[in-house]
């Protein structure tokens, strides 16, 4: 089975501009999470859905936003990009929001210029 | 908020030898994870622990769950460089936000040959 999969691989942006993430899910997981990882540090959780619908949501702004789509595959949002904006942008699905387990893609490389 | 402190930082040591890793907080976890990340890639799942005191063996890796739920550590017996990553644990409250992942900042370990 194929895991979860995210596109672009790697993206670079100018300040001020907007950017779009997609995740698709491992087959038969319905929860989706994103993290951003800035380097040296661990992930830090932005959002996660469920059946299409927020469960929870991390200490982002709002120029953060993000959908999940009938096909539980999901996309991520952010606006107004600033520099601090860049980091690898990470996605994970699980079964379920509470499973114990979620199983992380490749992520994004998101370079603010 | 819940955090996370993972010692040491970073970690480098020649192949054969032995190590421990540690992730603390003044918290209870309602489960705690390890995972291991390379540059560039997503984290990968190690192990799942639950139950205070437990203790869960993956080949060469030894992984503990303090008795109070409240600490964590991974083993490594006689290592070697294709351990080489980014050891980074991951924990659930054992209250409301059950859904979403805390991470530590993670133990990056080189083993040299």
């Amino acid at each position: 089975d194929a895991g979860v999969t995210q596109s672009p691989t790697h993206l670079i942006k100018t300040r001020g501009q907007h950017v779009t993430l997609r995740c698709s899910p491992i087959s038969g997981h319905k929860s989706v999470s994103w993290y951003q990882q800035v380097l040296g540090q661990g992930p830090q959780f932005i959002f996660q859905y469920y059946e299409k619908e927020e469960r929870g949501r991390g200490n982002f702004p709002d120029r953060f936003s993000a959908r999940q789509f009938p096909n539980y595959s999901s996309e991520l949002n952010v606006n107004a990009l600033l520099l601090g904006d860049s980091a690898l942008y990470l996605c994970a699905s699980s079964i379920t929001p509470t499973t114990y387990e979620q199983y992380f893609g490749p992520g994004t490389r998101l370079t603010v210029t | 908020t819940q955090l996370l402190e993972q010692s040491p930082q970073f970690l480098s040591i020649q192949e054969g030898e032995n190590l421990t890793v540690y992730c603390n907080s003044s918290s209870v976890f309602s489960s705690l994870q390890w995972y291991r990340q390379e540059p560039g890639e997503g984290p990968v799942l190690l192990v799942t622990v639950v139950t205070g005191g437990e203790v869960k063996k993956l080949k060469r890796l030894t992984f503990q769950f303090g008795d109070a739920r409240k600490d964590s550590s991974l083993h490594i017996t006689a290592a070697q460089p294709g351990d080489t990553g980014l050891y980074l644990c991951a924990a659930r409250n054992s209250g409301g936000s059950n859904y979403k992942l805390t991470f530590g900042k993670g133990t990056l370990l080189t083993v040299n040959p």
